[in-house]
Parts: C-alpha cells; sequence; structure tokens
C-alpha cells in the first residue's frame, strides 16, 4: 500500500532550528513536496524534490534521499509565524500526490 | 489575481440533500483537483481533471462527481448527502499533472 509517515506534532523555540521528518510508500515516485498550512488557511507550497540531496530555499531547506524513502524539512531561524502544520506529500507513478497527516509544528518564545 | 475561489466558504446541509461545491480558477492551468480533509488524516483525493473533458477518479470517489467543461471551472456535486461527508473541501489546480497544486481557501461543508 502506499503511506506517508511524519510526526504528529512538534515544539520548537523562536530562533532555533527544527527538522521535521517524513518517510514514504508509494507505487512508484515522481517527487516529494512540502506545503505548510495555516489553522484554517489552504495548503501552500513550500518545496519540491525529486532527486537525491539538499535544496535550500531561504530559512527553509528540504533533503530527499530516494533509496531511503525519506525526507525532511528544515526551518531555521525559527520565528512565530512559522507556527503551522507542514504536510509532506509523495507523488505516484500515476501522477497523484500522497499526503501524509500532517506535522503540527508548535514554536516558544 | 484571484487564483483559485471556492464557493461557498461553509455550508450546513441536511442529509439526503444534494449539493454542488463550486471552483473557479483564473491561471489557465490543465490540471484540477478536489480533496477532502479530516482531522488526523492527510488530504484525500476525492476527483481529478488533468484537462478540460476529461476527469478520473481519486482515493474517495463515492458519493460525489464532477464535471470539467472549460479550463477555469471545476465543480464537485453531492448527489444525496450524508453525515459522513461532513469535512473541509479544498480545490487544487496546478499546470500540468507532475507540477505544484495551488489551493482555494476551501469550503467547510457540515452534513446533519
Amino acid at each position: 500500500g502506499q503511506n506517508i509517515d511524519q510526526p504528529t506534532e512538534m515544539t520548537a523555540t523562536e530562533g532555533a532550528i527544527v527538522q521535521i521528518n517524513c518517510t514514504y510508500q508509494t507505487s512508484g515516485f515522481n517527487g516529494l513536496f512540502w506545503y505548510q498550512q495555516h489553522a484554517g488557511e489552504a495548503p501552500t507550497f513550500l518545496s519540491y524534490n525529486v532527486l537525491d540531496g539538499l535544496e535550500e530555499k531561504g530559512r527553509f531547506s528540504s533533503f530527499l534521499s530516494r533509496s531511503k524513502g525519506y525526507s525532511y524539512l528544515l526551518l531555521k531561524e525559527l520565528q512565530m509565524k512559522d507556527s503551522a502544520s507542514y504536510l509532506c506529500a509523495a507523488m505516484d507513478s500515476n501522477y497523484q500526490l500522497i499526503w501524509g497527516a500532517g506535522t503540527k509544528l508548535i514554536i516558544k518564545p | 489575481t484571484a487564483g483559485i475561489t471556492q464557493a461557498p466558504t461553509s455550508q450546513i446541509l441536511a442529509a439526503g440533500r444534494s449539493m454542488t461545491l463550486r471552483c473557479t480558477q483564473d491561471m489557465r492551468h490543465n490540471a484540477m483537483y478536489w480533496y477532502r480533509q479530516d482531522l488526523g488524516l492527510g488530504l484525500r483525493l476525492i476527483h481529478y481533471s488533468n484537462t478540460a473533458g476529461t476527469t478520473g477518479k481519486g482515493e474517495v470517489p463515492d458519493g460525489y462527481s464532477v464535471s470539467r467543461a472549460n479550463t477555469d471551472d471545476f465543480p464537485l456535486t453531492l448527489a444525496s448527502a450524508v453525515p459522513s461527508q461532513t469535512s473541509v473541501y479544498f480545490c487544487a489546480s496546478s499546470e500540468g499533472s507532475a507540477d505544484e497544486q495551488f489551493f482555494g481557501p476551501g469550503t467547510r461543508l457540515t452534513v446533519l
């Protein structure tokens, strides 16, 4: 079957660094997406990885290991506005996204 | 630019009634999607359309139907609503089926 696993909730301190992990099992693989979703709002795109390695985009970076079925999202210099849910989604061989349940990130001052 | 709009924002519906959730995008994207989001679960794909005139079934299509008469609009119809269809419904679009998806603001539906 197809499955995405990510932690339900994480807590971090303002100004610190946090890493949100995601493991996936899909029928075929066409890339790994990360989205941010603030409470009561729509998901918004953060990053896409299809090749192994690290993609950096400002304070956010995303890493992919295809052989391990593993990705992580790294958030640096945390700000209060980063409090949100972070959704991991893997694209399968039919180009459909399989979504994780999301990781709720709580930032404390 | 409006991006993707959905209507209504929220709705309370009696079980057994029908309802159409509207979705319109102005980005000329080829692909469109309907998801439902329930607490503790990931987004689940209901139906999708890779291009105008075509539709496909996602993970949870039962009880829902869609049409794609043109590029911009992708309505979702519940023929006879049941309480298990209480959820937040998101419409999304992407330029191609492998591209990042842009989401509408969502419709919160309660079926009583």
